[in-house]
C-alpha cells in the first residue's frame, strides 16, 4: 500500500523551460510535505517543504503547491537546468518532526540544453 | 562542519554473513534514523533512534535487524544472515532535535551474493 506516489518515473525538460513534478498521497493524518533531490551514488539532499497550513512555499527557483483537498503536491522548477537533473523523491509524514517519512519512488528529471 | 559520514560506502558480504553499517551524524546531531532503498524503490523508513535509544522501529524487520545508537560512538545498522534481498541502498540521516531538518549520509551499498 503505497503513501506516497509519484506516477511518472520520469520526465524530460529543455532547459529553460519549467519542470513540474507531481506527488499523491492517500494518508490524510500527513501533515508535513519535502521534496529532496538524489544525485548518483549520493544522499538525498532537503530540497524544500511545505507544511499543511500552506497552499504554497518558495524559494528562488523552485516553489511547492499543495492541494489538501485533492491529497495533491507538486514541485515546480523555473528556469530549468541542467543542473538539476537528478532524483527527485517526494516525502510526508505526519508531524514536522520528520521523522518516519514516508516517501514515494521518485522522477528521474533531464533537463538538457 | 563535516556532514552525516556513512561507512563503508560499499560493502559485499555472502549470504549467511553479518552486515554493519556505521553511521556518524553531524557534529551536535543526537537523532539518528536509518532508510532503505531497494532498487527501483522509494527509501523507506526503518529506525528512528536517540542517543541510546531507539524511539521507533516501525520499519525495522522483525528478524535479523537490529540498531542501535551507543552515548559514544557511530549508529549501527547490523543486519545477521544477510539474504539476497537485503542487497539495498541503507542511507542513514541525523538532526539536531525532534522538530528539524534530517541531513543524509551518503549511503552504504551492501551487496548481498
Amino acid at each position: 500500500d503505497q503513501q506516497v506516489k509519484q506516477n511518472s518515473p520520469s520526465l524530460s525538460v529543455q532547459e529553460g523551460r519549467i519542470s513540474i513534478l507531481n506527488c499523491d498521497y492517500t494518508n490524510s493524518m500527513f501533515d508535513y510535505f519535502l521534496w529532496y533531490k538524489k544525485y548518483p551514488a549520493e544522499g538525498p539532499t532537503f530540497l524544500i517543504s511545505i507544511s499543511s497550513i500552506k497552499d504554497k512555499n518558495e524559494d528562488g527557483r523552485f516553489t511547492v503547491f499543495l492541494n489538501k483537498s485533492a491529497k495533491h503536491l507538486s514541485l515546480h522548477i523555473v528556469p530549468s537546468q541542467p543542473g538539476d537533473s537528478a532524483v527527485y523523491f517526494c516525502a510526508a509524514s505526519e508531524d514536522q518532526a520528520g521523522t518516519a517519512l514516508i516517501f514515494g519512488k521518485g522522477t528521474t528529471l533531464s533537463v538538457s540544453s | 562542519n563535516a556532514g552525516v559520514m556513512q561507512n563503508p560506502r560499499h560493502l559485499v558480504r555472502r549470504r549467511g554473513q553479518e552486515a554493519r553499517l556505521r553511521c556518524s551524524p553531524m557534529k551536535g546531531h543526537s537523532h539518528v534514523y536509518w532508510y532503505r532503498q531497494l532498487p527501483e524503490e522509494g527509501l523507506k523508513f526503518m529506525v528512528y533512534l536517540q542517543k541510546e535509544n531507539i524511539i521507533d522501529e516501525s520499519g525495522m524487520p522483525k528478524e535479523r535487524f537490529s540498531a542501535e545508537f551507543p552515548k559514544e560512538g557511530p549508529s549501527i545498522l547490523r543486519i545477521q544472515q544477510v539474504v539476497r534481498g537485503d542487497s539495498a541502498a541503507y542511507f542513514c540521516a541525523s538532526s539536531w532535535g525532534e522538530n528539524t531538518e534530517a541531513f543524509f549520509g551518503q549511503g552504504t551499498r551492501l551487496t548481498v551474493v
